[in-house]
Formats: C-alpha cells, sequence, structure tokens
C-alpha cells in the first residue's frame, strides 16, 4: 500500500497568515502516461463528511476559494491556504489514488 | 443535485454483521463508482472498499477482506456495506462517497451524511 504521511499533525496559525501542510508518499504518485499526480485534499469540519478542495494535486474543486491551493509532484505535496480565515479551522486530509486509496493521518488546523 | 442519502445509525453486539446503505440521487448511477470511507471516534479516514456501479465489480481495502462486501441495487441507485464478524474497533462513522473516475483510483466529490456504527455487548 502507498503510505501518505502528513506534517504537522496540528498547527495553530493567526488569522491572515499563511499556512501551509505537507504531504508526502511512500512512493511516486506520478502517473507516466497523462503526467499527472494522483492526489487529491480534504477538509474535515466536526461532525461533517470530508469535502473536496484539490484533486490532482493542484486543481481547485469548483466553489473553493482561491485562497486554497495544491502543488507538488512526484511523492512531495503542499496545501496552502493563503490567508487564514476563521471558516478555515477544521482537520485537513491528503489523499492517493494511484493505486486503490489511501489518505494522510490528517492535520488539524486551529487559530492562534 | 447530487445527493447520497445513506441509512440510520447501527447498534450491534460483538459478533455481529451489519448492513447499511446509500441511496444516490441526482446524476447517473451507473457513470460513478461509489465507495465506503470509515472515521472512528477522533481518529482519520479509512477507506473500505470500491465498487464499479457498471459492472458491480468490488475492490476493498486489504486488512478488511474477508469481513467485508460492497453490492449494489441498480434498480433503486442504491450501494450497500455490509460488514461482518463486528469488534469493538469498528465502531465509527461510515461514510459512502461518489467516486470520480480517473483512469486508476477515485477520489470523492460527494459523501453522504454519515452513519454511525457502534458495536458493544
Amino acid at each position: 500500500d502507498i503510505v501518505m504521511t502528513q506534517s504537522p499533525d496540528s498547527l495553530a496559525v493567526s488569522l491572515g497568515e499563511r499556512v501551509t501542510i505537507s504531504c508526502k508518499s511512500s512512493q511516486s504518485v506520478l502517473y507516466s502516461s497523462n503526467n499527472k499526480n494522483f492526489v487529491a485534499w480534504y477538509q474535515q469540519k466536526p461532525g461533517q463528511p470530508p469535502k473536496l478542495l484539490i484533486y490532482w494535486a493542484s486543481t481547485r474543486e469548483s466553489g473553493v476559494p482561491d485562497r486554497f491551493s495544491g502543488s507538488g509532484s512526484g511523492t512531495d505535496f503542499t496545501l496552502t491556504i493563503s490567508s487564514l480565515q476563521a471558516e478555515d479551522v477544521a482537520i485537513y486530509y491528503c489523499q492517493q489514488y494511484y493505486t486503490l486509496v489511501t489518505f494522510g493521518q490528517g492535520t488539524k488546523l486551529e487559530i492562534k | 443535485q447530487v445527493q447520497l442519502v445513506q441509512s440510520g445509525t447501527e447498534v450491534k453486539k460483538p459478533g455481529a454483521s451489519v448492513k447499511v446503505s446509500c441511496k444516490a440521487s441526482g446524476y447517473p448511477f451507473s457513470s460513478y463508482g461509489i465507495s465506503w470511507v470509515r472515521q472512528a471516534p477522533g481518529q482519520g479516514l479509512e477507506w473500505m472498499g470500491w465498487i464499479n456501479t457498471y459492472n458491480g465489480n468490488a475492490n476493498y481495502a486489504q486488512r478488511l477482506q474477508g469481513r467485508v462486501t460492497i453490492t449494489i441495487d441498480t434498480s433503486t441507485n442504491t450501494a450497500y456495506l455490509e460488514l461482518k464478524d463486528l469488534r469493538s474497533d469498528d465502531t465509527a462513522v461510515y461514510y459512502c462517497a461518489r467516486g470520480f473516475p480517473s483512469g486508476r483510483g477515485v477520489y470523492f466529490d460527494y459523501w453522504g451524511q454519515g452513519i454511525l456504527v457502534t458495536v458493544s455487548s
């Protein structure tokens, strides 16, 4: 199985500041046939199902604010929130879909 | 609009089985697979398996092989998850999710509301 490891496990950031969450895969999830990285990012708020933010490592889902962006390739990926808003408090998960599905362990984001 | 509506809360004893449902609407059912993902209290997301709603073929997470079965009823656009030989660590919220096909695995663009399954003697 491909293991997805996120860092940090939790972080506290001031409103308006930039947030960076890292996700590393145990093997490359870049598919040479289409040059795409099979990584998605989700946001989960308490009592709610996860919400898709990013797919193909960097494509923002429709309706997701443009302060959310994804980057990376191969085995190293990043979710960035350019300016933290109060409503962004949540747990964030990365997911690979290169071989079946595995999720990272999650990163809890709080306001400092 | 796309909706995945799941059945209600379940309470089961250890060793029993549970079967929960996920009714899809608002899109062509056979065009997108359905996965089941569970989340134990205070824990992360665990993918359990996926079914191709076009041909009924399913793939399961290795650690659950033999205990989990995912099926569909195309006449009612409903997917089912059955988990056998329940243990206390199967206590979790169980989500169904629509899998957007990628040519390899799937990512999930719509999710059900979740079903709490509690396993307790």
